[in-house]
């Protein structure tokens, strides 16, 4: 079984460009969620959708940032100007949702440098 | 943002040795996972626990949910080389998975 594919795996671009991230889940998952991953710490969440619904997005900063999962299947993470703080490890994990059983299993991310 | 106290947060041992992590949380979690991650790439599911108690073995791996369903152990017996890397835990309440800081394993052969 294929696991959660992100592109691109790396990229560096100058602040005030923007970038965009995508991701597709393992077949058959509901649940899509983006992280944030800075040097040395634990993932943080950004967003989470269930199928194409977003149901947590409390954490995303909506003055740069943007999400979509259309079809309920990939999903794109946009920044949109991009800032010297944005650089870091955006990852993409991915659940089948089933109640109470909701492990999550990641891609392999993608490292942003923003100069 | 908010993040969970894990300890130790890096370790040195002797490949052949036996090693013991935990992960706290001043809440309570219904879900606990515990996940490896190696440098450039996303963290891999390692042991997933969902009952006050509950203890769960995965090979050498052996992780436990705690009774007050605030804290998660992680245990690794004869550690080898390849279990150098990083150690996550990540706690759920209702919805939203709460990632530890990591513990740093380096493995001495």
């Amino acid at each position: 079984e294929a696991g959660v594919v992100q592109s691109p795996r790396y990229k560096i671009i100058e602040k005030k460009q923007p970038v965009a991230f995508w991701c597709n889940p393992i077949s058959g998952h509901n649940t899509l969620y983006w992280y944030l991953q800075n040097l040395g710490q634990g993932p943080e969440l950004l967003i989470r959708y269930e199928n194409e619904e977003a149901v947590d997005d409390s954490q995303l900063p909506k003055d740069r940032f943007s999400a979509e999962r259309l079809k309920g299947v990939d999903s794109t993470l946009k920044i949109q100007p991009a800032e010297l703080g944005d650089s870091a490890v955006y990852l993409c994990a991915s659940g089948p949702g089933r109640g109470g059983m909701d492990e999550q299993f990641f891609g392999p991310g993608t490292r942003l440098t923003v100069l | 943002g908010q993040q969970l106290n894990q300890s130790p947060q890096s370790m040195f041992i002797q490949e052949g040795e036996d090693v013991s992590m935990n992960c706290t949380s001043s809440s309570i979690f219904n879900t606990w996972l515990w996940y490896k991650q190696d440098p450039g790439e996303g963290p891999v599911l390692l042991i997933a626990l969902y009952k006050a108690g509950e203890l769960t073995s995965n090979g050498r791996l052996t992780a436990q949910f705690g009774i007050t369903r605030k804290d998660s152990f992680l245990n690794i017996s004869a550690s080898i080389p390849s279990d150098v890397g990083i150690y996550f835990c990540a706690g759920r309440g209702t919805y939203k998975y709460i990632f530890g800081t990591g513990t740093r394993l380096k493995v001495l052969a």
